[in-house]
């Protein structure tokens, strides 16, 4: 069975710090890893990585795969209060086409 | 483009009554997703559809819950009796046909579901 363990469970951070978050996972037909950002509502996609070393960004977000060691990090510079959010990591795998198995999330919070 | 739209958006109900969910898709998406969130934890995937037909209900506890897609396009869930551990957040998610690589997911704003 697929699984995905995400780390730390919440983070309380300031205004302006950096912060990664982890995800782990294991899995036996790996298609695609995906991070969404879950406010009060549904979750919004934020990047889905299929290659390991290849780093997406957008904006002060990015994130990389490492497929050998199975793990992806999701990293956040100058953090702001509205990037407080749960950030969910999701794994496209097994012989089931589009279904996901999400982690725990990771609850941030930012404080002014 | 309008997203994917979700009725009720709050239901409270007693254990062992009945209670059903709408999810209207994103026009043109053939594959549809229930998921149940129970609170802290991540979505968990109960049915996903193809046009009309199941293609993964193994998560679905189907002495309890049941769902239907007629026409390929609306889609309920049902739950029958409720028990107290149903109590969680129901998210309805579409995307376009899967065809041996993930199409991205576009989640509605969920029903959350309180069972006393």
């Amino acid at each position: 069975e697929d699984k995905v363990v995400q780390s730390p469970l919440s983070l309380v951070v300031h205004e302006g710090d950096t912060v990664t978050l982890n995800c782990s996972y294991e899995v036996t037909n790996f298609r695609s890893l995906l991070w969404y950002k879950q406010e009060k509502k549904a979750p919004t996609f934020l990047f889905m990585l299929t290659s390991s070393g290849i780093e997406k960004k957008s904006g002060r977000l990015s994130s990389i795969l490492d497929k050998k060691e199975l793990f992806s990090i999701l990293n956040i510079t100058a953090t702001q209060t509205g990037d407080s959010a749960i950030y969910l990591c999701a794994l496209a795998g097994g012989t089931s086409y589009g279904k996901l198995t999400f982690g725990q999330g990771t609850i941030l919070t930012v404080h002014p | 483009e309008a997203g994917v739209a979700q009725s009720p958006r709050y239901k409270i109900i007693e254990k062992r009554q009945s209670v059903a969910f709408w999810c209207n898709p994103i026009s043109g998406h053939a594959t549809l997703y229930w998921y149940q969130q129970i609170l802290g934890q991540g979505p968990k995937l109960l049915i996903q559809f193809q046009n009309n037909g199941v293609v993964d209900d193994s998560q679905l506890p189907k002495d309890r819950f049941s769902a239907e897609r007629l026409k390929g396009v609306d889609s309920t869930l049902k739950i029958q009796p409720a028990k107290l551990e149903d109590s969680a957040v129901y998210l309805c998610a579409s995307s376009l046909l899967t065809s041996g690589r993930y199409n991205e997911q576009f989640f509605g704003p969920g029903t959350r579901l309180t069972v006393l």
